[in-house]
């Protein structure tokens, strides 16, 4: 099983939807947990770090639950914008935390 | 000006050759990391330093080596490359505690 596991999609949806990505992460003893965006050819950046409580910014949420060892990442109203591929980031405590990544969620937005 | 730069950003060589990335940073991070990706597996770890001292291995080390010239260099080396190492790769640096990567802008390589 891989450390971080992610639907690769591609979601398709259309301009205005809500859309939802999970990720899964096997070591229960991670510390922290991110999203990344990446465009096409492009570095990955961060789009959000995800707490226990999880947070919100703007059009974006993110949540985590501990106990059953994913994190989420809902995109309302979608733009064309969005269309991007999502990767999850988990920290696990290996001498100094080492990032594990997922290997992304491609969506697509369409008018 | 880039945070982290990489160079070249592009590069073709041919089997057996030795070549090498250079990634340098201006965040003042400690932490820095070579990834390649390919398409399906996501970003995987090389190597990582933590500070110029530290060299440790990352979950596909095999083939390549590093050098942490300085804070703010850090080189990734293909001995002698192999068709299989055709792959985007990135460098990373993180500061201590906070953990958000911050990438460079990648080199395309392509061993013939």
């Amino acid at each position: 099983r891989k450390e971080v596991e992610q639907d690769p999609g591609p979601f398709n949806v259309p301009e205005g939807a809500t859309v939802a990505f999970n990720c899964t992460y096997s070591n229960s003893a991670s510390q922290s947990f991110f999203w990344y965006r990446q465009d096409c050819r492009k570095e990955p950046k961060l789009l959000m770090s995800v707490y226990s409580s999880g947070n919100e910014d703007g059009r974006f949420t993110a949540q985590l639950n501990r106990a059953s060892q994913y994190i989420s990442l809902l995109i309302r109203d979608s733009k064309l914008s969005d269309s991007a591929t999502y990767l999850c980031a988990v920290n696990i405590p290996t001498g100094g935390f080492k990032t594990i990544f997922g290997a992304g969620t491609r969506l697509f937005v369409k008018a | 000006d880039a945070d982290v730069t990489q160079t070249p950003r592009n590069r073709i060589t041919k089997t057996g050759k030795r070549i090498m990335l250079e990634c340098s940073q201006t965040k003042g991070h400690d932490r820095m990391y070579w990834y390649r990706q390919d398409p399906g597996l996501g970003l995987r770890l090389i190597y990582y330093s933590f500070d110029v001292k530290d060299i440790n291995k990352g979950e596909i080390s095999d083939g390549y080596s590093v050098s942490r010239q300085a804070q703010a260099k850090f080189s990734l080396s293909l001995e002698s490359a192999i068709p299989n190492q055709t792959a985007l790769y990135f460098c990373a640096t993180s500061d201590y505690g906070l953990e958000t990567q911050y990438f460079g802008p990648g080199t395309r390589l392509l061993v013939l």
